[in-house]
This record gives C-alpha cells, sequence and structure tokens, in this order.
C-alpha cells in the first residue's frame, strides 16, 4: 500500500512569510509524529498525534509552530514568520500504536531566505 | 547530557568488514528500541526493532541490546557498498521516540 506522503517536497520562503507543510499518513495508522532534521544532525521531535488524544507538542520549539490533524489522519505543520533557523527538513512519521515502529515520508525541505 | 548518545563517527570500511554502530542511554524507561538507516536526502527507513534485552538477528544484521548498562549496538556482517547510509538509533518510552544523531557509515568496494 502507499507509504506516508509529504508535501510539498521543497519550499523556499522568505523570511517573515507563513507556511504550511502537509502529511498524508499510512491509512489506518493512529499515531503521527513530526520530527525536524537540520543539516547533519539528528531528529528533533516536534509534536506526536495519538489517535483523539490532546497532542504532545512538547517538543516544538516556539509558540510560532503549530500542528492539527483532522479526522485523525491528515496533518498540517504551520510555522508562522518563517526565520532562517528554521531551514530544515521536516519530517512526518505514523505508527500502529504509539510504541511500534514508525514508517516516515520523504520530508519537506524548507528553506527560509 | 542527551537522552541518548550515539558514537558520531563518519566511519568508512572497506567492503566485507564487520561495523559496529553502537549507542548508549540515560532513562532506564526506555521500553522499545529501534534502529533506522537513512540514505541522503531520504526519510528513515526500520531496520530493526526489539523490546528485550540480547541479541535479534536479521540477515545480515544483528541487534544488541543491554538493559542493564543501558548499551545498544547494530552489528553488519559482511558490509556491503549499498550499506552507504546514515544510521540512527531511537529509543521509545510513552509513545515517543528520542533518536540518536546518527552515525554516517560509508562502504568502499
Amino acid at each position: 500500500g502507499a507509504g506516508v506522503s509529504q508535501s510539498p517536497s521543497n519550499k523556499v520562503t522568505e523570511k517573515g512569510k507563513d507556511v504550511e507543510l502537509r502529511c498524508d499518513p499510512i491509512s489506518g495508522h493512529t499515531a503521527l509524529y513530526w520530527y525536524r532534521q537540520s543539516l547533519g544532525q539528528g531528529l528533533e521531535f516536534l509534536i506526536y498525534f495519538q489517535g483523539n488524544s490532546a497532542p504532545d507538542k512538547s517538543g516544538l520549539p516556539s509558540d510560532r509552530f503549530s500542528a492539527e490533524r483532522t479526522g485523525g489522519s491528515v496533518s498540517t505543520l504551520t510555522i508562522q514568520r518563517t526565520q532562517q533557523e528554521d531551514s530544515a527538513v521536516y519530517l512526518c512519521a505514523s505508527s500502529l500504536g504509539g510504541s511500534r515502529e514508525q514508517y516516515f515520508g520523504p520530508g519537506t525541505r524548507l528553506t527560509v531566505t | 547530557q542527551k537522552e541518548v548518545e550515539q558514537d558520531p563517527g563518519p566511519l568508512s570500511v572497506p567492503e566485507g568488514a564487520i561495523v559496529s554502530l553502537n549507542c548508549t542511554y540515560s532513562n532506564s524507561a526506555f521500553q522499545y528500541f529501534m534502529w533506522y538507516r537513512q540514505y541522503s536526502r531520504k526519510g528513515p527507513e526500520l531496520l530493526m526493532y526489539t523490546y528485550s534485552s540480547g541479541n535479534k538477528e536479521d540477515g545480515r544484521f544483528t541487534a544488541q541490546v543491554d538493559k542493564s548498562s543501558k548499551y545498544i549496538s547494530l552489528f553488519i556482517r559482511d558490509s556491503q557498498p549499498s550499506d552507504s547510509a546514515t544510521y540512527l538509533c531511537a529509543i521509545t518510552n510513552a509513545g515517543k521516540s528520542t533518536f540518536g544523531d546518527g552515525t554516517t557509515l560509508t562502504v568502499k568496494p
């Protein structure tokens, strides 16, 4: 079946603009995660959705970052008033349950100029 | 101190070598232990997944967990150029995974 998909694959934006990144998880997966990966770095946890529970937002770096998950499926990560330090690859992953192996999308490469 | 520390590398080995990749962790509540492989400009893909101390083998790959020492390893036997990638350990508790920073491996033909 289809894997996790993310769009756009690349996004170049000017400093101060808002951006929206989309994630379509694997059908039936109840858990969805967002991570950020800067060049040559590991994965930085941003936010975790599990079923109908309140999301774990403990990794969001500032109030400029927000995410929602509609209907338990598609998720959107929004970055307001983008800064150059927001430039990174944003990865989405989904899993069958919170402690199961995660399946990653290809990522969205965000460049803030 | 990070919750998960991974040997930084980079690592360069000749084809056919045995490779050892290692991570340590600090939180004994961690329950699940995973290794992911990430090729350049791609998302990570799961290689191995275990939740108990001991060894788990899958083809040329062996994952080893020592909960008493809070130490996990991934061994790659008969390494191939196609194994060249960044390897990430990940440890999970209460649904949330913490990743190591990754070790970049190059296998030279």
